[in-house]
């Protein structure tokens, strides 16, 4: 059974920081790994997907790279923004961690 | 539409009241999924429809949970004789290719309590 860890739990940095949250996987059959963002109160925005052949992607001030044979995926955001303050998730096969709470402090 | 909505956005119910979610999923997207989110967790897989076929209910947690999907497009989650752990926030989440494919697209939720 598809297991999803992330880490850390919740992070909290100054504004202007480059910051890497953290998600590993127990199966690493995957078809994709997803990386979401998550208001409060709000649903699941999808911020990057990774398929299985590739090993990162890139939209903005944010990139996911992913290592199948490891079981690990990075979302790393750089020049962090009170804006990016949310829940960060990663899903797997249907299976998502428990996220990233991140506060970016202005 | 322009994305994945669902109704109502807040529901409360008494103790033993059925309960109807809808799913409105983004117009051509062939897969739709039901999650549950409790508070302060990742959402946790119930079901799964490709068109109007429930490919997977592995997660539905009871039998008092039905989800439907008749025309391959609306959703219904069904949650019949509520309990309080059934208080979570409902998430849609719909995909335009087969489970394996493309990205998901969520709606935003709805929010049960059940009193």
């Amino acid at each position: 059974k598809q297991e999803v860890t992330q880490i850390p739990a919740a992070l909290s940095v100054p504004e202007g920081e480059n910051l890497v949250l953290n998600c590993s996987f127990t199966d690493s059959a995957i078809y994709n790994l997803q990386w979401f963002r998550q208001d409060p109160g709000k649903g699941l925005t999808s911020l990057l997907l990774i398929q299985s052949s590739q090993r990162e992607q890139t939209s903005g001030r944010l990139n996911a790279s992913l290592d199948k044979s490891s079981g690990r995926s990075t979302l790393y955001i750089a020049a962090s923004q009170p804006g990016d303050s949310a829940t960060y998730l990663c899903a797997v096969k249907l299976v998502f961690g428990a996220g990233t709470i991140l506060r970016v402090k202005s | 539409g322009a994305g994945v909505s669902q109704s109502p956005r807040y529901k409360v119910a008494k103790r033993g009241q059925d309960v109807a979610l809808r799913c409105d999923p983004i117009s051509g997207h062939v897969s739709l999924f039901w999650y549950q989110q409790a508070l302060g967790q990742g959402p946790e897989f119930l079901t799964y429809f490709q068109n109007e076929a429930q490919l997977d209910k592995s997660g539905l947690p009871s039998d008092r949970f039905f989800a439907e999907r008749p025309e391959g497009s609306v959703s219904t989650l069904k949650i019949q004789r509520t309990q309080q752990e059934d208080s979570a926030v409902y998430l849609c989440a719909s995909s335009p290719r087969g489970r394996g494919g493309l990205e998901q697209f969520f709606g935003p939720g709805t929010r049960l309590t059940v009193l």
